[in-house]
């Protein structure tokens, strides 16, 4: 079973604060990972994706990622009451066809 | 505008009733997705299809049935065989010529009343 994993929270960290969200994937093969926001009763929107080892920035927001590891983060820094959200991790396992496999989120809230 | 349109936005169902959830994009996109969301749940594939006339099963495809016969639209037949339908639905497009990047349309919420 291909798994995607994630605490699910809810993390709180206060307005100005680094906000650290972590994923952890079970197959080696994976070769590309995606970061998606959604906010309550909306759709998920892209924030980053990321298919090399190590860091990708854009923005305040921070994509890492370590394949020996099986990990995959995302810093957001400088945060804001308007980050509060539901972050999504997905992946894109190499057998999988184009299908993203993703994780159950971990819910976010910044307090101002 | 280009996107991916999702109708209707919310629907209700009767027990033993089949659905039909629409999905339309005009992004020129291959490939096509319907992902479920239950509250407090990530996304579980039910069927996608990478071209026209072709499409694959996901992990929740039982009670599910697609079609795929223009690149534009993909829609999504709940039927009666599906138990606990009620979820927020979701359908996708890649855009292949960005890294494989999967865009959402706006879902459309299913209650079985």
């Amino acid at each position: 079973q291909k798994e995607v994993e994630q605490n699910s929270g809810p993390l709180s960290v206060p307005e100005g604060a680094i906000a650290s969200l972590n994923c952890t994937y079970s197959d080696r093969g994976s070769q590309s990972f995606f970061w998606y926001r959604q906010y309550s009763g909306k759709s998920p929107e892209l924030i980053m994706s990321i298919y090399s080892n190590g860091d990708k920035e854009d923005g305040r927001f921070t994509a890492q990622l370590n394949k020996a590891s099986q990990y995959v983060s995302l810093l957001i820094r400088d945060s804001q009451p308007s980050d509060s959200a539901t972050y999504l991790c997905a992946v894109r396992l190499n057998q999988a066809g184009t299908a993203l496999i993703f994780g159950k989120g971990t819910t976010l809230s910044v307090s101002s | 505008d280009g996107g991916i349109t999702q109708s209707p936005k919310y629907l209700f169902r009767k027990e033993g009733q089949n659905v039909t959830l629409s999905c339309e994009q005009n992004l020129n996109h291959d490939a096509m997705y319907w992902y479920r969301q239950d509250p407090g749940q990530g996304l579980r594939l039910i069927y996608y299809s990478q071209i026209v006339n072709d499409f694959q099963k996901g992990d929740i495809a039982e009670g599910y049935s697609v079609s795929r016969e223009k690149k534009e639209s993909f829609p999504l037949t709940v039927t009666s065989a599906q138990k606990n339908p009620t979820a927020f639905y979701l359908c996708a497009s890649m855009d292949g010529r960005s890294g494989n990047t999967i865009y959402f349309g706006e879902g459309s919420w299913l209650t079985v009343v």
